[in-house]
């Protein structure tokens, strides 16, 4: 049974300061991960992917890969209130298995 | 516009009724899932499929249905047999199955309530 693991929220940062978002996963053979952004109410979005190690930036966005660690994490640089949302940390091997979410309060 | 949609946007069933909620899209994907969330938990797979007239059980699958008789179009039946139903429903579709191309893609959902 393939796990996803996120750091329990909720998580509260003042508007401006960086947010961050852990994400751990048990199946060592695990290639792509995603961060899908989900508001109360609505559907998940996706934000960012990453297939290999290393950092991918995207805006105030970085998706941070270790494999050797299995480790993911998301850092929201310069947070806004309009982030505040429950974060969705995703594995993907044959189908996306996700964690249970982080959800996230920027404080103006 | 390319995207997927879902309807209704809310449904409410009776005990011992079956249930279709739609989930078309206009995006060419290969593959399209469906998930359920309750409140304060990530998504759980009911069903999935790669391709037409072909489809897999998630991991919570007993109680659902699905059929895949054209690429665009994936409808998930809740029968009475899905004891606890009440949930927020998500449909999504994806390129490809896993790796590059897998990344998927939400519809607006389908809130199901049991009366």
């Amino acid at each position: 049974q393939k796990e996803v693991e996120q750091n329990s929220g909720p998580l509260s940062v003042p508007e401006g300061a960086i947010a961050s978002l852990n994400c751990t996963y048990s199946d060592r053979g695990s290639q792509s991960f995603f961060w899908y952004r989900q508001y109360s109410g609505k559907s998940p979005e996706l934000i960012m992917f990453i297939y290999s190690n290393g950092d991918k930036e995207d805006g105030r966005f970085t998706a941070q890969l270790n494999k050797a660690s299995q480790y993911v994490s998301l850092l929201i640089r310069d947070s806004q209130p309009s982030d505040s949302a429950t974060y969705l940390c995703a594995v993907n091997d044959y189908k996306l298995s996700f964690g249970a979410g982080t959800t996230v309060t920027v404080r103006a | 516009d390319g995207g997927i949609t879902q309807s209704p946007k809310y449904l409410f069933r009776k005990e011992g009724q079956n249930v279709t909620l739609s989930c078309e899209q206009n995006l060419n994907h290969d593959a399209m899932y469906w998930y359920r969330q309750d409140p304060g938990q990530g998504l759980r797979l009911i069903y999935y499929s790669q391709i037409v007239n072909d489809f897999q059980k998630g991991d919570i699958a007993e109680g659902y249905s699905v059929s895949r008789e054209k690429k665009e179009s994936f409808p998930l039946t809740v029968t009475s047999a899905q004891k606890n139903p009440t949930a927020f429903y998500l449909c999504a579709s994806s390129p490809g199955l896993a790796g590059v191309g897998g990344e998927q893609f939400f519809g607006p959902g389908t809130r199901l309530t049991v009366l």
